[in-house]
């Protein structure tokens, strides 16, 4: 594997279900993101890890739950969502400390909340 | 708040025609800006990151341009093909927003046969 990988692709799920989506990264960046990704609206930064800890939180229900258990994992852990959060979520990381701070983006999970 | 603004919309045009997608921005203390490729229900492809202090970044036949203090942003693509259809966003990192990227909506680009 390489790069940066999510799982599962695709997602449905009601809005009493709880899941998780999962994001891997094979870079050894430090850094790991989560954004939203609606139609017709430009990508939203939900929140960012940075050395496994969770620096910015924007705004973002408390139904949404970012857990990064080291470097190079990321799960948004997701419960009784609403129809409106039907979304890509799109994974991403980089290098801190290394100028330029590019990030890598996964292939993004598409939910849809029924 | 730095807004990001992408001009056109959607773009089509015929198979070899050289094009321009636009990007500006409203606060110039950027660090740097990075343009991506987004494949329908993909992730993004990152393309051209350029730096605040450079002018430009070449990668084959893709050249991204940076003018900070009018604050915009030129993709230049060469001989399109229709492989390169797809959504094309650019994104910019201010000075004092730690790692957040600001994304504009993109420019939906086809290129036609």
């Amino acid at each position: 594997e390489t790069g940066v990988t999510q799982t599962p692709r695709h997602l449905v799920m009601g809005m009493t279900n709880k899941k998780s989506l999962k994001c891997e990264q094979h870079l050894g960046h430090n850094a790991m993101y989560w954004y939203k990704q609606s139609a017709k609206k430009p990508l939203e930064l939900m929140f960012v890890y940075s050395l496994e800890e969770r620096v910015e939180n924007n705004s973002v229900p408390s139904r949404f739950s970012p857990e990064c258990p080291n470097s190079s994992h990321l799960f948004l852990h997701l419960h009784t969502l609403q129809p409106e959060d039907s979304a890509l979520y799109l994974c991403a990381s980089s290098q801190e400390s290394q100028r330029g701070y590019e990030q890598y983006f996964g292939p993004g999970t598409r939910l849809t909340v029924t | 708040k730095q807004e990001v603004t992408q001009i056109p919309a959607a773009l089509s045009v015929p198979e070899g025609e050289n094009l321009v997608l636009n990007c500006s921005f409203t606060d110039s203390a950027i660090y740097n800006l990075q343009w991506f490729r987004q494949d329908p229900g993909k992730g993004l492809t990152s393309l051209l990151l350029i730096q605040s202090s450079q002018r430009e970044q070449t990668s084959g036949r893709l050249n991204a341009s940076l003018d900070k203090s009018s604050g915009r942003s030129t993709l230049y693509i060469a001989a399109s093909q229709p492989g390169d259809s797809a959504t094309y966003l650019c994104a910019v990192r201010l000075l004092t927003s730690g790692s957040r990227l600001t994304f504009g909506e993109g420019t939906q680009l086809t290129v036609n046969p």
